[in-house]
């Protein structure tokens, strides 16, 4: 079974400046997927950014970018120039390959953003 | 396209009884998965369908059961309902057989389920 680790509960950021969000998983599979996904006060959960492992390139997506550490099983999320609506619940998420978006979560990390 | 659509958005039951919630997927996908989302916590798997077949299962107990219609929409029942049942109950839709980065799963906003 695989497991995902958030270990900031909270954290908080000035607007404009750069938060790291940390996430550790175990697995032995090879082929899988890490995912970070926002969840606002709307309770609807939105795709960040994603990760193939296979894939040593770290994605990117605008202001958000991810630092994948696969050997050591790490998966961290950088926000730069923080914005208020960046505040929301933050979830790093594992996906088995072919498991057909059968996800696992960690317990999530809440960030505020201060203005 | 309406997304995900989840009903009803919030739900009080007591204790023993039964509940049915419901989910239509976005438009395309086919696999619809149901995930429960206790206060504080992640969302945790409870069971995944597609060609109207129960195709994968999280650790939850036979009182969670499902269901999916032929226009791919899904239903989560769940029977003799204990205070521990209390969450936030999420949908989620993907097409079924594409993965990463091809295609992605949406979620619906949820059914706050709260048992007294």
């Amino acid at each position: 079974a695989q497991t995902v680790t958030q270990s900031q509960p909270e954290m908080s950021v000035q607007e404009a400046e750069t938060v790291t969000l940390s996430c550790t998983y175990d697995t032995s599979e090879s082929n899988y997927y890490l995912f970070w996904y926002k969840q606002p006060p709307s309770r609807q959960m939105i795709l960040v950014i994603r990760q193939e492992a296979y894939k040593q390139q770290n994605a990117t997506e605008n202001r958000f970018s991810v630092n994948f550490q696969k050997a050591a099983k790490s998966f961290s999320l950088k926000i730069s120039d923080s914005q208020l609506g960046d505040t929301a619940m933050y979830f790093c998420a594992f996906m088995r390959g072919g498991s057909n978006y059968k996800l696992t979560f960690g317990k999530g990390t809440l960030l505020t953003v201060n203005p | 396209d309406a997304g995900v659509t989840q009903s009803p958005t919030h739900l009080i039951k007591t204790r023993g009884q039964q509940v049915t919630l419901r989910c239509s997927p976005k438009s395309g996908h086919d696999t619809v998965s149901w995930y429960q989302q206790a206060l504080g916590q992640g969302p945790q798997f409870i069971f995944q369908y597609y060609e109207e077949e129960e195709r994968q299962r999280g650790n939850f107990p036979d009182r969670f059961s499902g269901h999916q219609f032929p226009n791919y929409s899904s239903e989560l029942n769940v029977n003799a309902l204990l205070l521990g049942d209390s969450a936030l109950y999420l949908c989620a839709s993907s097409p079924t057989g594409l993965f990463p980065p091809n295609t992605e799963a949406f979620f619906g906003q949820g059914t706050r389920l709260t048992v007294v």
